[in-house]
Order: structure tokens, then sequence, then C-alpha cells
């Protein structure tokens, strides 16, 4: 089975804030990576999928990168909406594993 | 819109068994392919389990193999989870989620995505 790795696994930051997560497969996925953010109580939300590419109505603050096996997820300029936590996962094989998640508060 | 509404959960004895629903509208339901995912309280997510659009495939994460069963019914338009031998570490919310596919020039390929999910049933175990 493909490991995900997220890093950090808690995040504390500020409105303005650019910060980046980081998604590490144990093997190669190409660019089989999907980002989800999700807040207390509800589904995960699409973000990111193709490991780069946005989702429809996702705002372009929001950015993915890489391929292969190291992957980032980057929010240029925080929102107060953007605090949740946000996870990685692999779709190139099932198990279709997910990170452990990063939980970004505000400082 | 596309829509995906999960039902059955509820309170269960270890060791007994039972059956989430989720029913698909505002899409061809019979052309995709359909997963389970799970979250225990507090927790991160789990993939669970997919089944192909015609029902043929499936596959199961280790932790539910041999005790849970995924199907579908294509003329209703819905998904379902069989979860029997239920165990106290089986307790979680449990969402289904369509996966779709697209060609991405970018990687020059085609890939796949999970969207959308459902808002998610819960299910305890617990004597």
């Amino acid at each position: 089975d493909i490991q995900m790795t997220q890093s950090p696994s808690s995040l504390s930051a500020s409105v303005g804030d650019r910060v980046t997560i980081t998604c590490r497969a144990s093997q190669t996925i190409n660019s089989y990576l999907i980002w989800y953010q999700q807040k207390p109580g509800k589904a995960p939300k699409l973000l990111i999928y193709a490991a780069s590419t946005l989702q429809s109505g996702v705002p372009s603050r929001f950015s993915g990168s890489g391929s292969g096996t190291d992957f980032s997820l980057t929010i240029s300029s925080l929102q107060p909406e953007d605090f949740a936590t946000y996870y990685c996962q692999q779709s190139y094989s099932p198990p279709h594993t997910f990170g452990q998640g990063t939980k970004l508060d505000i400082k | 819109q596309v829509q995906l509404v999960e039902s059955g959960g509820g309170v269960v004895q270890p060791g007994r068994s039972l059956r989430l629903a989720c029913a698909a509208s505002e899409f061809t339901f019979s052309s995709y392919d359909m997963h389970w995912v799970r979250q225990a309280p507090g927790k991160g997510l789990e993939w669970v389990t997919v089944i192909s659009y015609d029902g043929t495939k499936k596959y199961y994460a280790d932790s539910v193999k041999g005790r849970f069963t995924i199907s579908r019914d294509n003329s209703k338009n819905t998904l379902f989870l069989q979860m029997n031998s239920l165990r106290a570490e089986d307790t979680a919310v449990y969402y289904c989620a369509r996966e779709d596919r697209g060609f991405i020039p970018m990687v020059r390929g085609t890939v796949n995505w999970f969207d959308p999910w459902g808002q998610g049933t819960l299910v305890t175990v617990s004597s």
C-alpha cells in the first residue's frame, strides 16, 4: 500500500500569511494527488486534483504543485475562511490512502 | 445539483451488522465508480472501499476486508455498504463519494478525483 505523509500536522498562522503544506508518497504516484479542505462537522471539499488543477469555484489563492512522490499545497494569502484541516490523498491505486491531515488554525 | 445522501447509520452492538445506503441524484450514476470513506471521531480520513461503475470490480481496505461488502443498484441510483462483525474501531462517520475522471493536458493523461461527497452518516459501535 502507498503511504502518504503530510507535514506539518498542525500549523498556526495569521490572516494574510502565505502557508505551505507538504505531502510525500511512499512510492511514485505521478500526478495522482488530490487536496481537500475539511471544516468541523462537514464533508471534505475538493480543492485540487491532478496535483495542480484547481477545482472549479476554488479561489486562486490556493495552488498545488509536485509530481512523483513530493507535493505541496500553498495558500498565498490566508483568509479567515481558510482555517480548517487539509488532507492529501493519492488516487493512483487502491487503497486510495490519505495523509494524516494538517490542522491550520489562527495564531 | 449533483448530490449524494447517505442513510442507515446508528448505534449498533459489537458483532452485529448494519447496512448503509447512498442515494445519488442529478447524474448518471451507472457511469461512475463509487467509494466509501470513513472518519473516526476526532481522527483523519480513511478510505474504505470502491466499486466499479458496473459492479464487477471491488477493492477494500485491509481493516474491513472480509467484514464489509460494497454493492450498488444502478436501477435505483443507490450505493450500499453492508457492514458485518462490527467492532468498536468501526465507529465513524461514513461518507460516500463519486470518482470523477478527466484528461488533463498538463499531465498528458487521464486522472481521477473524488467529488462530490455526501454529508456523512454516523455509525457508533457500542454495547
